[in-house]
C-alpha cells in the first residue's frame, strides 16, 4: 500500500481556473516537500515543511500556496492556472531535516 | 538542475551485464539519494548517502562530496532493472534536493 497519497492521479484544469493537489503521508514524518516536474526538466525544489510552518520557499509565483491542516497533510492550491504550470507534481515526506526522503507518485497536472 | 550533471542520459544493457550511472555535482553536497521511477511513475527509493558506499543486492553506490560525484553501479543486470534512475543531492540544507535529468537504462534479453 503506498504511503504518500496524492490525489488526484491526473487532473485537467483550464487556464485561469484554481485547482488544490492533495498530498497526505502516512509514514510518521514530520516533514513534508512539493517538487514539481516540468517536460524534459529535471525535478525542482518547490517548498519544504516542517511541523506544519514553512521552511524553504524556492517558488516565485504567490498562485502556489500550500496548505497543512493536519502534520500529515500537504496541500498544494494553485491560483490562475497557466499553460506553463503543467508539470507532474511530486509530494514526498521525511522523518526529520537532512533524512531519506520519500516520494509520492505525483499528480499530472494539465492546463489547457 | 544546474547543480546536477547525470550521465549516461540512456544506457542499453544485455542480462547478466553491468555497468555504472554518475552524477557530478558543481558544489559540495552533503548527501545524495538515489531512486528508480518505476512503471506507475513513482520514485522509489534506492541509496541515501551521507558519505562512502551502500550496497544492496546487485547494486551499489558511491558518495564523494570533496570530490564532488556519486555513482550507482549495477551488476547482473535483470530485466525488470529497466527503468529510469535519478540521482538527487543537497547542499547543506538537504530538504532542498537537486535532481538530475535521469538515467533511462533498458536491460534486454
Amino acid at each position: 500500500d503506498p504511503k504518500i497519497i496524492q490525489k488526484p492521479k491526473y487532473l485537467v484544469a483550464v487556464t485561469g481556473s484554481e485547482k488544490i493537489l492533495i498530498c497526505e503521508q502516512y509514514l510518521g514524518h514530520n516533514a513534508m516537500y512539493w517538487y514539481r516536474q516540468s517536460a524534459k526538466k529535471p525535478l525542482e525544489f518547490m517548498f519544504s515543511y516542517s511541523y506544519q510552518k514553512l521552511m524553504d520557499n524556492q517558488t516565485a509565483s504567490s498562485r502556489f500556496q500550500p496548505q497543512s491542516s493536519k502534520k500529515n497533510h500537504l496541500d498544494l492550491q494553485i491560483t490562475a492556472l497557466k499553460p506553463d504550470d503543467s508539470a507532474t507534481y511530486f509530494c514526498a515526506s521525511s522523518m526529520g531535516d537532512a533524512e531519506t526522503l520519500y516520494f509520492g507518485s505525483g499528480t499530472r497536472l494539465t492546463v489547457l | 538542475g544546474d547543480q546536477v550533471e547525470q550521465s549516461p542520459s540512456a544506457l542499453s544493457l544485455h542480462e547478466g551485464t553491468g555497468s555504472a550511472l554518475r552524477c557530478n555535482f558543481t558544489t559540495t553536497m552533503r548527501a545524495v539519494q538515489w531512486f528508480r521511477k518505476n512503471s506507475r511513475g513513482s520514485l522509489i527509493n534506492l541509496f541515501y548517502l551521507a558519505s562512502g558506499t551502500k550496497e544492496n543486492g546487485r547494486l551499489k553506490s558511491a558518495f564523494d562530496s570533496k570530490e564532488r560525484y556519486s555513482t550507482l553501479h549495477i551488476r547482473d543486470a535483470q530485466l525488470e532493472d529497466s527503468g529510469t534512475y535519478f540521482c538527487a543531492a543537497g547542499m547543506s540544507n538537504y530538504n532542498v534536493l537537486y535532481f538530475g535529468s535521469g538515467t533511462k537504462l533498458t536491460v534486454e534479453p
